[in-house]
């Protein structure tokens, strides 16, 4: 398994503020990626992190909006840019251990951040 | 493209009884896997049970286990000795190995 701490673990932000979200993994691992889930609905993946390179974004979710960094294998950030009131969500960091049978292709998640704009 | 329906929107049990949650999926991979994830209001998502679709035999874990049918793609939960902390979000999710994607959830209700 992956033990992975997100902060903060809820703010409440200003319209047109950015904030920036950590995400420590206990482990290196493969996979990391970040979701966004509006209350009571799903997980929508908004990018997988890429280890020094350049994130890779899912359709309608943006780089300048969304920028997020991965310095190496056991962390990254998510910067949610601009925000407006429709940015309020949570946000949740996840990571793979291995793609391999034997680590079982597993997701695991961090606590979640919890971000309200006002 | 890998999909997932969970038919329930809502479900309650009695507290120490059965319920099973139902799960259905599409994909075109031949090697995939599946999950069930619960989330509670602490929000935390917890790995319930995993299937691996190569292997014909039902995971268990516990008090939770899985019916895989696989020709019909359904991977329905069940949990037995239903407990309060058992309330919670319910999410069905499968992956073709990097992609993983999620149902749309069934909320469980614990009652005492």
């Amino acid at each position: 398994s992956a033990v992975i701490s997100q902060k903060p673990s809820r703010d409440i932000c200003q319209r047109g503020t950015s904030l920036t979200i950590q995400c420590q993994v206990d482990s290196q691992v493969t996979m990391m990626f970040w979701y966004r889930q509006q209350p009571g609905q799903s997980l929508t993946l908004i990018a997988t992190a890429n280890q020094g390179s350049e994130a890779t974004y899912e359709s309608g979710f943006v780089i300048d909006k969304f920028p997020i960094s991965r310095p190496n294998l056991t962390f990254s950030t998510l910067t949610v840019s601009n925000m407006s009131p429709e940015d309020s969500s949570i946000y949740l960091c996840s990571a793979i251990k291995g793609l391999d049978r034997d680590s079982g292709n597993t997701i695991y998640f961090g606590e979640g951040s919890w971000l309200t704009v006002v | 493209a890998q999909t997932v329906t969970q038919s329930q929107p809502e479900m309650s049990v009695q507290e120490a009884e059965t319920v099973t949650l139902s799960c259905t999926y599409d994909t075109s991979e031949s090697d995939y896997y599946l999950f069930w994830y619960k989330q509670p209001p602490s929000r935390q998502m917890i790995l319930v049970i995993r299937q691996e679709a190569y292997k014909q035999q039902n995971a268990t874990e516990n008090r939770f286990s899985v019916n895989f049918q696989k020709a019909a793609k359904s991977f329905s939960l069940k949990i037995s000795d239903s407990q309060l902390g058992d309330a919670a979000m319910h999410f069905c999710a499968s992956s073709d190995g990097q992609n993983f994607v999620f149902g749309p959830g069934t909320r469980l209700s614990v009652l005492p």
